[in-house]
């Protein structure tokens, strides 16, 4: 069965800085991988994909994440934060042969300080 | 719209009353999602259909718990006795198979209190 954890629940974080979020996943083979933000209100937006190929993956605002098989990791990095990043991020691995259904982390919500 | 269309967005319930959520995913999606999220948790997944196949419905947390699709498209995730550990915001998502994207694109919501 696939899982995934995110080990850090909050972190705070000031404008202009950088940010990591980590994501660990358990999985039998190549999994999907995906970081999905839920901003205050809003429904879940992708940020970014890993299907297979190069293992630095890039995604909208700015937003990457390196693929780290040996680790079995999927961190999401930004090298400066802006205020609009605060959001809740949440990684989930998936498996065509699941079905695409993913299983989700449980999340790290942001905090921006300015 | 273009996107996935949840309704009603929120909804007030007492304790032991039938609920129903509706969920019209992206037109052209062959798979729909149902997951639940409580307040402070992650996503949970409840139920899975992918076209005409049997739904997957391993995720589901007791028998009060019913969906159904009907024509492929819209769903309907039927919460009977609802009971207040039922209260979270129910998601649903579709996604396009057989484009060997794996991405879900999620609804807003539908957010459940039960009193």
């Amino acid at each position: 069965a696939q899982s995934v954890t995110q080990p850090d629940i909050h972190i705070t974080v000031s404008e202009g800085a950088s940010l990591e979020l980590r994501c660990n996943y358990s999985y039998g083979a190549t999994p999907y991988l995906f970081w999905y933000v839920q901003s205050p209100g809003q429904g879940l937006q992708l940020l970014l994909k890993y299907f297979s190929g190069d293992t630095l993956v890039q995604g909208i605002k700015g937003f990457e994440a390196e693929f780290k098989r040996s680790q079995s990791s999927f961190n999401l990095r930004k090298p400066s934060v802006h205020w609009s990043d605060a959001a809740e991020y949440f990684c989930a691995v998936g498996a065509r042969a699941a079905g695409n259904k993913l299983t989700f982390g449980g999340g790290t919500r942001v905090l921006v300080k300015p | 719209g273009a996107g996935v269309s949840q309704s009603p967005s929120n909804k007030v319930t007492e304790k032991g009353k039938d609920v129903e959520l509706r969920c019209d995913p992206i037109s052209g999606h062959t798979a729909l999602y149902w997951y639940r999220q409580s307040l402070g948790q992650g996503l949970e997944f409840l139920i899975y259909f992918q076209g005409n196949s049997a739904p997957d419905k391993s995720g589901l947390p007791s028998d009060r718990f019913s969906a159904e699709r009907t024509g492929g498209s819209v769903s309907t995730l039927t919460i009977q006795r609802t009971q207040q550990e039922d209260s979270a915001v129910y998601l649903c998502a579709s996604s396009l198979m057989g484009a060997n994207t794996g991405e879900l694109f999620f609804g807003e919501g539908s957010r459940l209190t039960v009193l």
